[in-house]
Formats: structure tokens, sequence, C-alpha cells
């Protein structure tokens, strides 16, 4: 099972909204509506942001958002903060697996 | 409040045996829809799914690491256990405890514990 495709980083001014895409296949991403998001600083455990491609555990700013088109998952970071720079990973069900993460992006604020 | 607590060896020799013992409160591994796993991390690298046990004593492994794992539930003492054969050097990494409550995604992690093989 490869892992999910992510671009390496994706940069954004204060205020701004960004977006990560996830890359999968039709075994994985496209055939399943069980892609969920995690966000890791630097040292500490990652944390759920969004699963089941859209939804927001409780506690979660609404800043975050989730959607899904084909194959290709995305995450959307609006009115980006200094506290928003870190890594965030994909994950997703798989036929197979039954579990793949993406290879990471890694977000900066500027 | 769940919370989940790894232990076990920081250092391990290659080819040996590599034990982790998770221990959980705040829930029973008893409860319809959970289940706890395990993610490792090597150092500056990205997460990897390893295995998940659940309520019913269902076992998923990772297919590319099925042949060296096993994951043991022990109810009584709230713990999940993972036994790793044949430990390589590109077996280390930061292995995380998660908990997983009736969907595929994994909504509470442990603080982590960085095993280290090397002779």
């Amino acid at each position: 099972q490869s892992a999910l495709t992510q671009p390496a980083s994706v940069s954004g001014s204060p205020g701004q909204s960004i977006t990560i895409s996830c890359t999968g296949t039709r075994s994985d991403v496209g055939g399943y509506n069980f892609v969920s998001w995690y966000q890791q600083h630097p040292g500490k455990a990652p944390k759920l942001m969004i699963y089941d491609v859209s939804n927001r555990p409780s506690g979660v700013s609404n800043r975050f958002s989730g959607s899904k088109s084909g194959n290709t998952a995305s995450l959307t970071i609006s009115g980006l903060q200094a506290e928003d720079e870190a890594d965030y990973y994909c994950s997703s069900y798989t036929s197979s697996s039954p579990y793949v993460f993406g290879t990471g992006t890694k977000v900066t604020v500027l | 409040q769940i919370t989940l607590k790894e232990s076990g060896p920081t250092l391990v020799k290659p080819t040996q045996t590599l034990t982790l013992t998770c221990t959980l409160s705040g829930f029973s591994l008893s409860t319809t829809g959970v289940g706890v796993g395990w993610i490792r991390q090597p150092p500056g690298k990205a997460l990897e799914w390893v295995a998940l046990v659940y309520w019913d004593d269902d076992k998923r492994y990772s297919p590319s690491l099925k042949s060296r794992l096993t994951i043991t539930r022990d109810t009584s003492r709230n713990q999940v256990v993972l036994t790793m054969s044949n430990m390589d050097p590109v077996d280390t990494a930061t292995y995380y405890c998660v908990h997983s409550h009736g969907s595929y995604d994994f909504d509470y992690w442990g603080q982590g514990t960085l095993v280290t093989i090397s002779s």
C-alpha cells in the first residue's frame, strides 16, 4: 500500500487561506468517505482535525475544513494564524491495509 | 478523560524482539466500536500505521510488517501489547498508541515513545 501523496510544503501569510491536497486512488481516498487530517507540532503527538472527509471534532476551530473530489481530498485553513504552522497528514481507509497515511505537508506562516 | 500511555524499552539491538505496552485510561476496550492501535514515525519522516485491535478482538496489521507483528489486548488490565520481531535500525521511530471509536480515524493519541534500534 503506497502512501497518499501530499505537497511537501505550503505557505501563506497571516489571514490568508491555504489548501493542502491529498491524492490517492479508487482503493482508498476515491472509494471511501473515510479521510481524516492530523496536525502535528514539533515534538508533539498528532491531533485529529478532520474526520470522515469534512467533519470537525469538538474543539477544532471552524477555520479548518475538509473536502473531497474523486481521488483527491483537501484540507483548507482559512484565516491563517501563526499557531497553524505545523506538519499536516492525511489518512484514509483502504481496501487492503486498512489504513494509509499521506507523505505529510509542512505549513509555514510567512 | 481518555488517555493512553506507552511504555517499553528505549534501546533495542538488531534482530531482537520489541515489546511495547499501551495502558488505557478513561475507557474500556470492551466497549462496542472501540479500537486501540499503534502508529509509528521515524525521525523526520511521515506517520505509518502499524496495527490495531478492536473491541471484539479482531486484529489488523500493516501488510508490509504483518509477518513480524503481534497485537494483543488484556481487558482486565486495560492494556494493549505490541510485539515486533527481528528489529532493524530502519525500525527506529517514535511509536504512538492510538484510540479509535466507530470510525476510521484516531481521536486520541499517547505521547509517543522513541525506540532506537542499535547495537
